[in-house]
């Protein structure tokens, strides 16, 4: 079965500070990765995507993410933060084959300081 | 183009009743799926549907069923409501039918509070 933990509830940065959000995956076979955002009161946004190919990924609103197999993680930075990053941010895996079924974490909600 | 659409976009009911919600999904998209978010928590994954065939369910209780139309809409239905069943309930399309490597789009949710 596959899982995701990402660490830290909540995290929070000054505007202009780097963005480093934690996501680590539980998976028998390499999966894909995935990044989402969501704003108050709305669905989820794709961020960026790991499926094959180039290990670091970038993706809109200058977020990236590197997969790293040998620490099974798929960390989300970006250089600089801004207000309106201030959102509730989600890891999702999905295994290669069969139903289209994104296992998501809980979630880290990211604060901007002014 | 629209992105993916539910309706409604809140819904009241009580505990032991029934709710249907929809879902349109992109056009062009003929996949659709469904995922309970619980307040505080990330979205789980409940039923996949493309072309009109369960692709896929999740940890759910026969209470939760769903269909997909011809036209690629799709119901979630859920019966003898609980209060745990209180969630924000999320539709997302896609365009193939199987494979995690596609993009989900997902829509704005319908939020269910059962009293």
């Amino acid at each position: 079965a596959q899982s995701v933990t990402q660490l830290g509830s909540h995290v929070s940065v000054s505007e202009g500070a780097l963005v480093l959000l934690r996501c680590n995956y539980s998976s028998s076979v390499p999966p894909y990765l995935f990044w989402y955002v969501q704003y108050p009161n709305q669905g989820l946004q794709l961020l960026l995507k790991y499926t094959t190919g180039a290990t670091l990924v970038k993706g809109i609103n200058g977020f990236e993410a590197e997969f790293k197999k040998s620490e099974t993680s798929f960390h989300l930075t970006k250089p600089s933060a801004h207000m309106s990053d201030a959102a509730e941010y989600f890891c999702a895996v999905s295994p290669p084959q069969g139903a289209q079924k994104l296992v998501f974490g809980q979630g880290t909600r990211l604060t901007i300081n002014p | 183009d629209a992105g993916v659409t539910q309706s409604p976009t809140h819904l009241i009911k009580t505990r032991g009743q029934q709710v249907t919600l929809r879902c349109s999904p992109i056009s062009g998209h003929k996949s659709v799926s469904w995922y309970q978010q619980v307040l505080g928590q990330g979205p789980q994954f409940i039923f996949q549907y493309y072309e009109k065939e369960e692709r896929g369910r999740g940890n759910f209780p026969d209470r939760f069923s769903a269909r997909q139309f011809p036209n690629y809409s799709s119901e979630l239905n859920v019966n003898a409501l609980l209060l745990g069943d209180s969630a924000l309930y999320l539709c997302a399309s896609s365009f193939p039918r199987t494979g995690g490597k596609e993009t989900q789009y997902f829509g704005p949710g319908t939020r269910l509070l059962v009293l």
